[in-house]
């Protein structure tokens, strides 16, 4: 059990497009998601905790109005990248909280290439 | 907020040998101490993970350390083998329902055969 689900796994946009990435846990419930970002050979970053039914926390430096999050249901988190610039270039990855435990859980990511 | 530094960036040891990955955290209410494995181009893995009320956690070769006086923790790994090779992370948050992850920098474990 345990599974985490993102899709897409990779995608290459035009600058000024948007991106939308789905993050969803398969086998259990999660009232909390983080989107993470990461670049290469570095450290994940959180860029937002993402709670069922209520707005995204987001992490100092990150804006809200260019990474669009939105948690509709227990299962699914979506993140959105909103007017896309090559510097958005990055790994994008989701990991889910399950429901009254402190494990968190990892999709496996979404490479995000802005032309 | 937290901070999380980890110790050494890379690590290189011949097969069989043990491996000690070392992180210290700045926030005393942290109490929640996972270890992610994250193979090149894939998802991070947890490993182990320990809570403050505990000072060690074994689990086959891999065993992690905690003191919380010193406020760092340990991870150590044993008989290492080729698949061990990949990037370590720890990381540390507080339990609840507003327990981010902070995550160290990592350590890219290199296992020689």
């Amino acid at each position: 059990g345990a599974v985490v689900s993102q899709h897409p796994s990779w995608v290459i946009c035009k600058s000024g497009t948007s991106v939308k990435i789905e993050c969803r846990s398969l086998d259990f419930q999660a009232t909390t998601m983080f989107w993470y970002r990461q670049f290469p050979k570095q450290s994940l970053m959180l860029m937002a905790t993402s709670n069922e039914g209520s707005k995204a926390t987001y992490e100092q430096g990150v804006e809200k109005d260019k990474f669009l999050i939105n948690h509709a249901s227990l299962t699914l988190s979506t993140l959105t990248v909103t007017s896309a610039h090559p510097e958005d270039s990055s790994f994008y990855i989701c990991s889910a909280r399950k429901v009254q435990t402190d494990t968190q859980y990892f999709g496996p990511g979404t490479r995000l290439t802005v032309l | 907020g937290e901070n999380v530094e980890q110790h050494p960036s890379t690590l290189s040891v011949q097969e069989g040998d043990s491996a000690v990955i070392k992180c210290t955290y700045s926030d005393s209410a942290s109490n929640y101490f996972p270890w992610y494995k994250q193979e090149l181009g894939k998802r991070p893995q947890l490993i182990i993970d320990i809570r403050s009320n505990v000072g060690e956690k074994k689990d086959q070769r891999i065993a992690v350390t905690l003191n919380k006086t010193a406020k760092h923790f340990s991870l150590h790994i044993t008989e290492t083998q080729p698949e061990d090779s990949a990037v370590y992370f720890c990381a540390a948050s507080m339990t609840g329902s507003q327990g981010n992850l902070i995550f160290g920098k990592g350590t890219k474990l290199s296992v020689k055969p």
